[in-house]
């Protein structure tokens, strides 16, 4: 089945430090992949999103390109602030079998910026 | 209101109450979901409607159950709750199931209801 890998948290950085949050997933066929932030005591918002191989999706500085060849899409920003505190998490959705499949989500990563 | 609202936003329940929470989507929507978000664990898929159809239940136990009235709505009544049952639960739409693969199928969360059961 479908499945989504995030490198484990939490993820500790000071303002304006490189962030790069590591996701690989294994799907059939060719599955749509987004990343969603959780903010302290929300729901998920949808980041950002890619279709298709080599598709770059962007918002709020951050970015991630979806990677057939290595079955990734790794989530960066240049340079971070206190407000991208949040948890972090990578999902996909693909049709499988013939079956609509839903959002298959990792297990979310934890990152706190320090002033 | 705009997006998806969920009501209340903080439940504290006995092991014998009934109690319901609410959903509701203003985005012209036709799929709902539920989800429970445990400390230290992945999000869990509960229930799918699309187009007030149940088309998933991922062997959640019966003392959940949900009821879509029509697209914008959509309820989880609980009853005989255990204190493992204590989470976040949270509630999302998206367009249609027709269109998952397509990439336009991205789901809106609600902000949850966080459910402490005693």
């Amino acid at each position: 089945g479908d499945s989504v890998t995030q490198m484990e948290g939490p993820v500790t950085l000071s303002e304006e430090a490189f962030l790069t949050i590591n996701c690989t997933y294994t799907a059939t066929g060719y599955p749509s992949l987004f990343w969603y932030v959780q903010y302290p005591g929300e729901g998920l918002q949808l980041l950002l999103k890619a279709t298709k191989a080599d598709d770059k999706g962007s918002n709020k500085g951050f970015e991630a390109t979806y990677r057939k060849e290595t079955t990734s899409f790794h989530l960066e920003k240049g340079s971070v602030q206190v407000s991208d505190s949040a948890v972090y998490f990578c999902a996909l959705t693909s049709i499988s079998s013939g079956s609509a499949r839903q959002l298959t989500f990792g297990s979310g990563t934890q990152l706190t910026v320090l002033p | 209101e705009t997006g998806v609202t969920q009501t209340p936003r903080h439940l504290v329940m006995g092991m014998t109450n009934k109690k319901s929470l609410k959903c509701e989507q203003h985005l012209g929507h036709n799929a709902m979901y539920w989800y429970k978000q445990s400390a230290k664990k992945p999000l869990e898929l509960m229930f799918v409607y699309n187009f007030k159809e149940q088309t998933e239940n991922n062997s959640v136990p019966s003392r959940f159950s949900p009821e879509c009235p029509n697209s914008s709505h959509l309820f989880l009544h609980l009853h005989t709750l255990q204190p493992e049952d204590s989470a976040l639960y949270l509630c999302a739409s998206s367009q249609d199931l027709g269109l998952v693969g397509t990439g336009r199928n991205e789901q809106y969360f609600g902000p949850g209801t966080r459910l402490t059961v005693t």
